[in-house]
């Protein structure tokens, strides 16, 4: 069964520290990964995408990583502002079209000063 | 240029009544995306349309319906609502047959009392 699992669920850091969110998934075939951003009742906004043959891909303080061997993938944030607070959502394309896209639950993360 | 925009942003009806949500894709994209956030819960893919056809149906029941127009935006219609049916609806769209990232709108926040 195609599932991508997101952890943690939740996290909360502090102002100024980084983190990294992790996804695993079990979708084949397999086209693209992407990490959206989600604030709360608001649209997804894309952070990255990446293909089969990419290992990383940074979007400023962001950094996702795709290792397609273990299908993982991370998604690093550096010096995590307060505006970082928001749900990210982990999307594995299945290939052929739109509609095979895959989502996480998604991990929420509450940056506090 | 003009994102992925959908009205109503608020939308509450009653139980057994029916909602029609709208949107517009970015100009040149063809195909349009619309899932359902229920709260807590990750995207569920709800329908696709490409060139005015019905090309992908996630699993939901009949009473969830929709359709696109000759200029690509699209109508998503929920009858007999139910009180579960209260969610976030998003609208995504692409360039036709792109699997490419989908561009979101912000959403109709459907509210069934």
């Amino acid at each position: 069964k195609n599932q991508v699992e997101q952890s943690p669920q939740s996290l909360i850091i502090l102002e100024g520290k980084n983190c990294t969110l992790q996804c695993n998934y079990t979708v084949s075939p397999f086209s693209n990964l992407r990490w959206y951003k989600q604030d709360t009742g608001r649209g997804p906004v894309s952070l990255t995408i990446m293909t089969f043959s990419e290992n990383t891909k940074s979007n400023g303080r962001y950094t996702a990583t795709l290792d397609a061997d273990t299908k993982q993938s991370s998604l690093h944030i550096t010096a995590s502002q307060l505006s970082d607070s928001a749900s990210y959502i982990c999307v594995v394309s299945g290939g052929g079209s739109q509609g095979n896209l895959i989502f996480g639950k998604g991990t929420k993360l509450s940056v506090k000063p | 240029e003009a994102g992925v925009t959908q009205s109503p942003t608020h939308l509450i009806k009653t139980r057994g009544q029916q909602a029609t949500l709208r949107c517009s894709p970015i100009s040149g994209h063809t195909s349009v995306y619309w899932y359902q956030q229920a709260l807590g819960l990750g995207l569920q893919f709800l329908l696709w349309y490409d060139e005015g056809e019905e090309r992908n149906r996630g699993n939901f029941p009949p009473r969830f319906s929709g359709r696109q127009f000759p200029n690509y935006s699209s109508e998503l219609n929920v009858n007999a609502l139910e009180l579960e049916d209260s969610a976030l609806y998003l609208c995504a769209s692409s360039p036709r047959w792109a699997n490419t990232e989908a561009f979101f709108g912000q959403g109709t926040r459907l509210t069934v009392v």
